[in-house]
């Protein structure tokens, strides 16, 4: 059984590109979260998918956008990318009807220069 | 790999010893309490969860202890080894499909 997985692991960017996230999920989970962590911090709640929809927000803008595939795997989109979104980016998968039991990726570091 | 860690609080302890980590939640509706452990560069790791109608739990070395009066968790690791190094979140989920995080501790075991 394989975990979450997310790509790339780093990358960097400059302010106001455009950048996307991928997570895969674990086998046999269909909820993908993402969460956002800057240094020194605990991670902030993005958004959720279930069955390719938005599940629930947390408190970041409109150009912070998500997908989720039938495979279950997922994307995060950032535009207009600001410094302060320098940040880890957390992808969790969870099993249907277990809502807090996430599996976490190791995450993409994204640095916006 | 980058530090998960900076400028966190920080408890060193000996090891063998027993740790104590604590952590004040904020939302009295929370229902849900999850203990997680982040080494650097990795995801946060569950180590374990209490529910809200729970005041304490245990698992393998770990003791979570739930206050409700106070809004105050704890984390106990017994005989603490130097794999227990990392930084330790305490996560609280009200029902909303999220979990809201705290802070975390950098807990550094000296050999």
């Amino acid at each position: 059984e394989t975990g979450v997985t997310q790509s790339p692991t780093h990358l960097i960017k400059t302010r106001g590109q455009q950048v996307t996230l991928r997570c895969s999920s674990q086998s046999g989970h269909n909820t993908v979260s993402w969460y956002q962590q800057a240094l020194g911090q605990g991670p902030q709640f993005i958004f959720q998918y279930y069955r390719e929809e938005e599940n629930g927000r947390g408190n970041f803008p409109p150009r912070f956008s998500g997908l989720q595939f039938p495979n279950y795997s997922s994307e995060l989109n950032v535009n207009a990318l600001e410094l302060d979104d320098s940040a880890l980016y957390l992808c969790a998968s969870s099993l249907p009807g277990n809502t807090y039991g996430y599996t976490f990726g190791s995450g993409t570091r994204l640095t916006v220069v | 790999g980058e530090s998960v860690g900076l400028h966190l609080p920080t408890l060193s302890v000996q090891e063998g010893d027993n740790s104590i980590i604590n952590c004040a939640y904020s939302n009295s509706a929370s229902d849900y309490f999850i203990w997680y452990k982040q080494e650097s560069g990795k995801g946060p790791q569950f180590i374990i969860d209490i529910r809200s109608n729970m005041d304490k739990r245990q698992g393998q070395r770990v003791t979570v202890l739930l206050n409700k009066t106070v809004k105050h968790l704890s984390l106990q690791i017994a005989a603490t080894q130097p794999g227990d190094s990392a930084v330790y979140f305490c996560a609280e989920g009200s029902g909303n499909n999220r979990l809201a995080f705290g802070k975390g501790n950098q807990v550094v075991v000296i050999p």
